[in-house]
């Protein structure tokens, strides 16, 4: 089944923790992006990559990183999570060009 | 970075009826999607609209186009109790770096279908 994996679907952390949040796709897809949703605001991009080993930002990359080091993975990396970056998390990819997205299924991350 | 608008914020009908949603935005765009979103789960694509077109059908799905008023409708047709979800907007600017194109995401509307 053509899908977008997010781990782990839930995660409580206290503040500068370091964490990773994996996204796999198995679709050969070029184009992957973060967001981040809160309510109110939507959805904003944190990061995308439009290939491997080529990442950038998005509108709210402050405080996380990320990396392409295989066409399939683009791990969302807190290397110190503070408490405003509670939020609920997706992955998403796409064929470059096509633009259509697949989204992962979500991580919901609680920073205490 | 401009955001689709939508409207209303949260719509209540019964099921059978029709629901309407709309969505404005501020600049040109490539063009414009709508995507679904069950309760905390990941958005699933419904349908893209090309700027140089003004009206598309799928399923019980009609969206309409205007880019004079930069703005978008969303029918759903016939409601159902499954159809309640949250609803977004999705505007294609396609200005990212590398080439490819950037969607930006409204703040969505969420839809009740009562029975």
């Amino acid at each position: 089944e053509a899908q977008v994996t997010q781990n782990p679907r839930y995660l409580i952390t206290v503040t500068g923790k370091k964490l990773t949040v994996t996204c796999s796709q198995n679709m050969n897809h070029e184009y992957m992006s973060w967001y981040r949703q809160d309510p109110g605001l939507g959805l904003r991009q944190i990061y995308y990559s439009m290939n491997v080993e080529v990442t950038d930002k998005g509108d709210v990359p402050e405080g996380y990183k990320v990396s392409r080091k295989e066409k399939r993975n683009f791990p969302l990396i807190l290397e110190s999570p503070s408490p405003n970056q509670t939020s609920l998390y997706f992955c998403a990819s796409s064929l470059r060009g096509a633009n259509v997205l697949t989204f992962g299924a979500g991580s919901r991350l609680t920073v205490l | 970075s401009q955001q689709g608008e939508e409207d209303p914020q949260a719509l209540s009908i019964q099921e059978g009826e029709n629901a309407t949603m709309n969505c404005s935005y501020k600049t040109s765009i490539n063009n414009l999607q709508w995507y679904r979103q069950n309760s905390g789960r990941g958005l699933v694509h419904l349908i893209l609209i090309r700027s140089n077109e003004r009206e598309k059908h799928s399923g019980r799905l009609r969206v309409t186009l205007d880019t004079s008023k930069k703005s978008s409708s969303l029918l759903i047709t016939a409601s159902r109790a499954a159809d309640t979800a949250s609803y977004f907007c999705a505007t294609d600017e396609g200005l990212l770096t590398g080439g490819g194109n950037k969607l930006t995401f409204g703040t969505g509307t969420q839809l009740k279908v009562e029975l």
